[in-house]
């Protein structure tokens, strides 16, 4: 099955500086690659998401990026605030179609500095 | 519009008791899943249904056991619990192929066994 690795655990910025989260992935033939942000408390809740047909995706000051020959994928917050404070994950399709499962990495704690 | 409601929010139990978590969701989503959250462990998906009267297992199911009677509802039910089951699970529903649609994520339940 899909394995996905996410570095770091923990991750601590300036407030206005870049934050860059990675994740390598396993299985070649996945194609989906969603992030999503969990607050204190709550439930996640997807950010941004990329396929495999595209390179790179902005929204705002969060982008994406994705290396399909790598295998990895990369978040990319800009101008960090304080509201940017959380648990991201990133996650991946594993390859069998109709397999239904997404695979999550296990988590980086961003801590945003004022 | 409520999302995806899980009840309840909080539960200690002590080992060998029984309990079921409740997951309801108004969007009239296909799939639905129960996750489980631990410290460095990220998002371990349990069991899931791609439908109503479906069940599949997931990456860690064992002592749990689910239920998909009605399209809104799913139901996980711990039948004798031990302290490894101690932890916060997740339900999650989304509209059709995991390649079109965005996972939703309840508020969670934390579920302490002593």
């Amino acid at each position: 099955g899909e394995n996905v690795e996410q570095h770091p655990s923990t991750l601590s910025v300036q407030e206005g500086d870049s934050a860059v989260i990675k994740c390598t992935y396993s299985d070649s033939a996945s194609n989906y690659f969603p992030w999503y942000k969990q607050e204190l408390g709550k439930g996640p809740q997807l950010i941004i998401d990329i396929r495999s047909n595209v390179g790179e995706k902005k929204d705002q000051r969060i982008a994406v990026t994705l290396n399909k020959t790598a295998k990895h994928f990369s978040l990319h917050i800009t101008e960090t605030q304080p509201e940017d404070s959380a648990v991201y994950f990133c996650a991946a399709i594993p390859s069998i179609f109709g397999n239904e499962k997404l695979t999550f990495g296990t988590g980086t704690r961003l801590t945003i500095i004022p | 519009n409520a999302g995806v409601t899980q009840t309840p929010k909080f539960r200690v139990l002590k080992t060998g008791q029984s309990m079921t978590l409740l997951c309801a969701q108004d969007m009239n989503h296909e799939y639905m899943y129960w996750y489980r959250q631990d410290p460095g462990m990220g998002l371990r998906l349990i069991h899931y249904s791609v439908g109503e009267g479906t069940t599949a297992k997931g990456e860690v199911p064992d002592g749990y056991n689910v239920s998909r009677l009605k399209k809104q509802n799913f139901l996980l039910g711990l039948e004798s619990a031990a302290p490894s089951q101690t932890s916060v699970y997740f339900c999650a529903s989304r509209n059709g192929g995991l390649n079109t649609g965005e996972l939703f994520f309840g508020e969670g339940s934390r579920l302490t066994v002593l």
